[in-house]
């Protein structure tokens, strides 16, 4: 099982529509999560931050953690086609030495048509 | 302000040579790290520093890596002699706390060994 499951996609919404990006992560150390958003040949951008279970909300971008189920996802409201890009989930076990390592997972790639 | 600098930002270089690169964090960050990501895979952690020290290198592949980080400033990281298989793109990031809160990545070192 890997650390930190995403769906590779391509997941493509027309432009306005609600997209869902969902994450999945086994250890149940990770304290914080983040999704980065990449567009093809640049960095990864950290768009959304999450530490506790629930809803948190930024502009068009909602992020939604339930450690229970070791579930994080992020939503992305009135989708533009300048949201299309490879949407990075990430989570960081922080204890003894490991402090700071994000685990990635492999990405969703987004398309927004116009 | 100054994000993270790396370069170069590409590097053929044949089998068996050597390469260096460097990455300039975010000025007055402790934090630096070095992620690779391989083609197809997902990104992944190689090393932390916090300022000169090394912190963790666990995901140091092998002993052909090298990285160094003088005065806690810059680092470098030496791959000597390159393989095939460690053609990717190297990320560095930094942080003025820990991880935890997550960081900027530079814009990436794309190392091609042929």
């Amino acid at each position: 099982q890997k650390e930190v499951e995403q769906n590779s996609g391509p997941l493509s919404v027309p432009e306005g529509a609600i997209a869902s990006l969902n994450c999945t992560y086994s250890d149940r150390v990770s304290q914080s999560f983040f999704w980065y958003r990449q567009y093809s040949g640049k960095s990864p951008e950290l768009i959304m931050s999450i530490y506790s279970n629930g809803d948190k909300e930024d502009g068009r971008f909602t992020a939604q953690l339930n450690k229970a189920s070791q579930y994080v996802s992020l939503l992305i409201r009135d989708s533009q086609p300048s949201d299309s890009a490879t949407y990075l989930c990430a989570v960081n076990r922080w204890y003894g030495g490991s402090q700071g390592n994000l685990i990635f997972g492999k990405g969703t790639k987004l398309s927004v048509k116009p | 302000e100054a994000g993270v600098t790396q370069f170069p930002s590409h590097s053929v270089i044949e089998k068996g040579q050597t390469v260096t690169l460097r990455c300039d964090p975010i000025s007055g960050h402790d934090n630096l790290y070095w992620y690779r990501r391989v083609m197809g895979k997902e990104i992944k952690f190689l090393l932390h520093f916090v300022k000169e020290s090394k912190q963790d290198e666990s995901g140091m592949p092998n002993n052909r890596f090298l990285a160094e980080r003088t005065g806690g400033t810059y680092s470098t990281l030496k791959v000597q002699p390159a393989e095939l298989e460690d053609s990717g793109v190297y990320f560095c990031a930094s942080s003025q706390a820990s991880g935890f809160y997550g960081y900027t990545f530079g814009s990436g070192t794309r190392l091609t060994v042929v």
